[in-house]
């Protein structure tokens, strides 16, 4: 049963540039979420993308956008990065039924802004 | 009133003993309290979990405390080992949400 796999594992990116991070999530899946996880830090919910659509937003700017496509994987991406920008992206699975909560998190993708 | 707040910040237990960590929410509309396990370079990993109608939760080694009156909720690790040293955190979320709200989480070190 393949689980949560997130791509790149790292990132070095310039100050203003943009990146875009890819998340496929576990079988049977429908749901993606990503939260941003700065050192030292509990994850921060940043969206949640379901039939292809933004579900709910935590408290980030636009710079911070996304996808999801047909096969329920998902991209994040952040336009006109900042150094405070710099973290671990996370990305969690799930199911869309009021009664399935559980999440399951990929291993991340450590971004880093120079 | 969306926080989660997680004591202690970092735990040192000796190998045998009982780790304890402690949350404590002030929403009342969540509705479900994951705990997750987390290696350094490695995402969350879930770990256990329990919805407010039950007091307490055990898998294996790891037990759920909850107490609604007190909107806190705790994990106790029993006969701590080695393998368990890690960052723990606890998370909360309203049902429908799936939206997480984490602790800022608990470093463990179990002394062998």
């Amino acid at each position: 049963d393949a689980g949560v796999t997130q791509s790149p594992t790292h990132l070095i990116k310039t100050r203003g540039q943009q990146v875009t991070l890819r998340c496929s999530p576990k079988s049977g899946h429908d749901t993606v979420s990503w939260y941003q996880q700065a050192l030292g830090q509990g994850p921060q919910f940043i969206f949640q993308y379901y039939e292809e659509e933004e579900r709910q937003r935590g408290n980030f700017p636009d710079r911070f956008s996304g996808h999801q496509f047909p096969n329920y994987s998902s991209e994040l991406n952040v336009n006109a990065l900042l150094l405070g920008d710099s973290a671990l992206y996370l990305c969690a699975s799930s199911l869309y039924r009021v009664s399935d909560y559980e999440q399951y998190f990929g291993p991340g993708t450590r971004l880093t802004v120079t | 009133q969306q926080q989660v707040k997680q004591s202690p910040q970092s735990l040192i237990v000796q190998k045998g003993g009982i780790s304890i960590i402690n949350c404590a929410y002030e929403n009342t509309a969540f509705d479900y309290f994951p705990w997750y396990q987390q290696f350094p370079g490695k995402g969350p990993a879930l770990l256990i979990a329990i919805r407010p109608d039950v007091s307490e939760k055990k898998e294996g080694r790891f037990t759920i405390s909850f107490n609604k009156s007190a909107k806190q909720f705790s994990l106790h690790i029993m006969d701590s080992q080695p393998g368990d040293s890690a960052t723990y955190f606890c998370a909360a979320s309203i049902q429908g949400a799936q939206k997480l709200v984490f602790g800022q989480g608990t470093r463990l070190t179990i002394n062998p």
